[in-house]
């Protein structure tokens, strides 16, 4: 199995431009995550899904969409980039196993600066 | 919303335990306790998770109060690859919502 993968590894867009990062599982997970980590700072929760035509916001969903057509994929749209949302963006997936049995698997991120 | 409280940064001697403190005074009842951690610019790994009994794997051992109020995760002997941040989470609701905080930065040090 791949696991969690991300791409592109690395993007630098200018104010204003719009994008896409993918993020697929090959290991039959209903959840997945989209996180940001902010240089010194912990992960903020931007959307999740509980499954295939299912997303909700986190904590910091604004300036973000999400989709999610397949069980595998899960991108995240920025609409019109800022450079506040230069960071590091992270997928997760996990099962949907009752409370305690949901670990969640992470990508490697993707790095972005918006200029 | 349970939140948790961890100290910014921790040193430990290599072959020494590593204990890391969380407090998590407002958990609920069934809320979980996870523990994970981010080597350098990786994605976030998981160590362990605990309800209320003590629990121990491969990775390290997690201890839980009898109040559940607070926890500590111990690596039993520290190498330098365990330089890392650890996260201490206590999982919202049903649906996978793990809110991170700024973590421990835990320096192995020879």
């Amino acid at each position: 199995n791949a696991g969690v993968t991300q791409t592109p590894k690395f993007q630098v867009l200018k104010t204003g431009q719009s994008m896409t990062l993918q993020c697929a599982q090959d290991m039959n997970h209903e959840y997945m995550s989209w996180y940001r980590q902010d240089p010194g700072m912990g992960l903020r929760l931007i959307h999740y899904s509980v499954g295939a035509g299912i997303t909700d916001q986190g904590e910091v969903p604004n300036g973000y969409n999400v989709s999610r057509s397949t069980t595998e994929d899960f991108p995240l749209r920025l609409l019109s980039a800022a450079p506040s949302q230069t960071s590091v963006y992270f997928c997760a997936s996990s099962y949907s196993g009752g409370v305690g049995t949901d670990t969640q698997y992470f990508g490697p991120g993707t790095r972005l600066t918006v200029l | 919303d349970a939140k948790t409280t961890q100290p910014t940064s921790m040193d430990c001697a290599e072959g020494r335990a590593a204990n890391l403190p969380c407090n998590h005074s407002t958990i609920s009842g069934n809320e979980y306790v996870y523990w994970y951690r981010q080597i350098h610019s990786q994605g976030p790994q998981y160590i362990i998770h605990g309800l209320k009994n003590n629990e121990t794997n491969e990775m390290a051992s997690l201890i839980i109060t009898e109040d559940r109020k607070s926890s500590t995760l111990i690596l039993p002997h520290a190498t330098l690859r365990d330089t890392a941040v650890y996260y201490c989470i206590v999982k919202v609701g049903n649906f996978n919502k793990f809110y991170f905080g700024s973590g421990t930065k835990l320096n192995v040090k020879p």
